[in-house]
């Protein structure tokens, strides 16, 4: 069965802190990737996605994420976090060929940045 | 376009009683999908459809029934609430449920059920 693995419960940061949050699945044929994001109290927003050409792909609010095949992986970084990107983030998989249009999720990831 | 709306967003239920969760979406989306969020368990898939009259059972389909007699809703029925039904659900939809723009789904803002 397809599953999303994201390696940290929780980060903790300090402003201008770099970072990046891990993200491997378990296909081993074409994917689509995305991370979302929930802010406190808020549903889920889409902050990047990929589905072909370059790897390194570009989001909102300065984030990007590199797609590594080899390494089945989809790992977020941003250069210099701010309080405000606080949040909830989830990495997600579409696998091709599987349940039409379901995306796997992973457990999350919580960011907190302290100012 | 008001995108994906849900109703109620907050809801207390007794063991034992039944409710619909409403979705819609004015995107004219084919693909609709829910999902529960629990704490440490990212988002589950309860149940989806790929187009009006055509709905299947997700990760976790057990307690909850839909239907989808329209393109723009989708509601969820909890049949007998238990207290392991207490989450927040999600509802999501997407314009292309097959092909290479697959899978980017829009959330809705959720409803916050507490089930006593």
């Amino acid at each position: 069965a397809q599953s999303v693995s994201q390696h940290n419960h929780h980060v903790i940061l300090s402003e201008a802190a770099s970072l990046e949050l891990g993200c491997n699945y378990s296909y081993g044929g074409t994917v689509n990737l995305f991370w979302y994001v929930q802010y406190p109290g808020q549903h889920l927003q889409l902050l990047l996605k990929y589905f072909s050409g370059d790897p390194l792909v570009k989001g909102i609010k300065g984030f990007e994420a590199e797609f590594i095949k080899s390494k089945f992986s989809f790992n977020l970084r941003k250069p210099s976090v701010q309080w405000s990107d606080t949040a909830e983030y989830f990495c997600a998989v579409n696998a091709w060929g599987g349940s039409q249009g379901n995306l796997i999720f992973g457990k999350g990831t919580k960011l907190s940045v302290k100012p | 376009n008001a995108g994906v709306t849900q109703t109620p967003k907050f809801q207390v239920l007794k063991t034992g009683q039944s409710m619909t969760l409403q979705c819609a979406q004015d995107m004219n989306h084919e693909y609709m999908s829910w999902y529960r969020q629990d704490p440490g368990m990212g988002l589950r898939l309860i149940h989806y459809s790929v187009g009006a009259g055509i709905t299947d059972q997700g990760e976790v389909p057990n307690g909850y029934n839909v239907s989808r007699s329209t393109t723009e809703d989708f509601p969820l029925r909890l049949l007998s609430a238990a207290p392991s039904q207490t989450s927040v659900y999600f509802c999501a939809s997407s314009y292309r449920p097959s092909g290479s723009a697959r899978g980017e789904q829009f959330f809705g803002p959720g409803t916050r059920l507490t089930v006593l």
